[in-house]
């Protein structure tokens, strides 16, 4: 079965500081990859996905994943984070027939001054 | 272009009751996916309608249904409510169905179970 992890639940980060998270995927076939990013009270918000191609993707806000096969791995990164980066965000795959998305747990980010 | 609508935001109901919450997909998606969020199990997926069919279904028990219309508005519902019910229902819109096409996702209504 499709499943995905993000080891980190909680991680913060100094303003300016540079951010990675982390997400493995678990998927018998090509993945569909997608990175979330949810505030307080709020619905989701995507911030870039990687379907093929070029394994370096490009997101809003400043964010870039990589995917890279050999690692089953999809991670988040962004070279200077902002205040209003802090947020919870959730790396996903898509699986199966139509449109299913299968989230990871999620990592909150905090970011302090 | 608006964005995807769910209604009600907020709701709170009595174990046992009934709840239809109602999403509105943006304007000339057909896909429509919904989620529960809960802080113990996270995001699941419940089910997905396109073009009225049910797609595709997550693994909830038969108390939760959901059906499209012909305008791709959607609607679940929760029968015989329980207090674990309680949790952040989302919405998810895709234009046509194409296979990941990103999926735009509404606020979300929060539904507490008493």
């Amino acid at each position: 079965a499709q499943s995905v992890t993000q080891p980190d639940i909680h991680i913060t980060v100094s303003e300016g500081a540079s951010l990675e998270l982390r997400c493995n995927y678990s998927y018998g076939a090509t993945p569909y990859l997608f990175w979330y990013v949810q505030s307080p009270g709020q619905g989701l918000q995507l911030l870039l996905k990687y379907f093929s191609g070029d394994t370096l993707v490009q997101g809003i806000k400043g964010f870039e994943a990589e995917f890279k096969r050999s690692q089953s791995s999809f991670n988040l990164r962004k070279p200077s984070v902002h205040w209003s980066d802090a947020a919870e965000y959730f790396c996903a795959v898509g699986a199966g027939y139509g449109n299913k998305l299968v989230f990871g747990a999620g990592t909150i980010l905090r970011v302090k001054s | 272009k608006a964005g995807v609508t769910q209604t009600p935001r907020y709701l709170i109901k009595t174990r046992g009751q009934q709840v239809t919450l109602s999403c509105s997909p943006i304007s000339g998606h057909r896909s429509v996916s919904w989620y529960q969020q809960t802080p113990g199990q996270g995001l699941q997926f419940l089910f997905e309608y396109f073009s009225e069919t049910q797609r595709n279904k997550g693994n909830f028990p038969g108390r939760f249904s959901g059906r499209q219309f012909s305008n791709s508005r959607s609607e679940m519902n929760v029968s015989t409510l329980e207090l674990g019910d309680s949790a952040l229902y989302l919405c998810a819109s895709r234009d046509k169905g194409q296979k990941f096409s990103e999926a735009f996702f509404g606020q979300g209504t929060r539904l507490t179970v008493v």
